[in-house]
């Protein structure tokens, strides 16, 4: 079992929808969760963070976080054609090891016009 | 925000030179970076840790000595692959936090091709 798993996508949804993406963790111990957009052939660029469970809004986005079922999600609220890109989710074991960051393989989300 | 500088962006090499990849925070103080690679269409993989002053943390799997990691004061991290193959080309990423409780930013990430 991976370590963090990605809905595999891709997944496409019309401008002005609502974008979902889901993200589950197999390490209960995990302290910190990141969203992350990647466009093609740059560097990620961090969208949120989330450590408490609940709901986590800033502007279009929204972190959801269920330690108890580890699972993390971004919903994207009014889709633009510009939020096209690669979402990582990643996860921070925390402890000695705070920073050290694991990703999954990541959703392709294309929102088209 | 906190910035991470890469550089250089992109670099070709032939087969057996050496390249060396700098990672800078520009306006904050990094005890610890983190050098990851990407290979396309694949996620982030996790190299190494490295802390300021002291020696890097290499994942498994990875050489440290063909991947030297140094970091020598609190704003720079260099990484450097030696004697680089085809197989190392990959789009080399740093990244940096602040104090314990920052998120981790990246760099721009450096493409490197060798032939």
């Amino acid at each position: 079992q991976k370590e963090v798993e990605q809905n595999s996508g891709p997944l496409s949804v019309p401008e002005g929808a609502i974008a979902s993406l889901n993200c589950t963790y197999s390490d209960r111990g995990s302290q910190s969760f990141f969203w992350y957009r990647q466009y093609s052939g740059k560097s990620p660029e961090l969208i949120m963070f989330i450590y408490s469970n609940g709901d986590k809004e800033d502007g279009r986005f929204t972190a959801q976080l269920n330690k108890a079922s580890q699972y993390v999600s971004l919903l994207i609220r009014d889709s633009q054609p510009s939020d096209s890109a690669t979402y990582l989710c990643a996860v921070n074991a925390g402890g000695t090891s705070y920073g050290k960051l694991t990703f999954g393989q990541g959703t392709i989300l294309t929102v088209h016009p | 925000g906190a910035v991470v500088s890469q550089h250089p962006s992109w670099v070709i090499c032939k087969s057996g030179t050496s390249v060396k990849i700098e990672c800078r925070s520009l306006d904050f103080q990094a005890t610890t970076m983190f050098w990851y690679r990407q290979f396309p269409k694949q996620s982030l993989m996790l190299m190494a840790t490295s802390n300021e002053g002291s020696k890097a943390t290499y994942e498994q799997g990875v050489e440290k000595d063909k991947f030297l990691i140094n970091h020598a004061s609190l704003t720079l991290s260099t990484l450097t692959v030696t004697s680089a193959h085809p197989e190392d080309s990959s789009f080399y990423i740093c990244s940096a936090r602040g104090d314990a409780n920052s998120p981790l930013h990246f760099g721009n990430g450096t493409r490197l091709t060798v032939t």
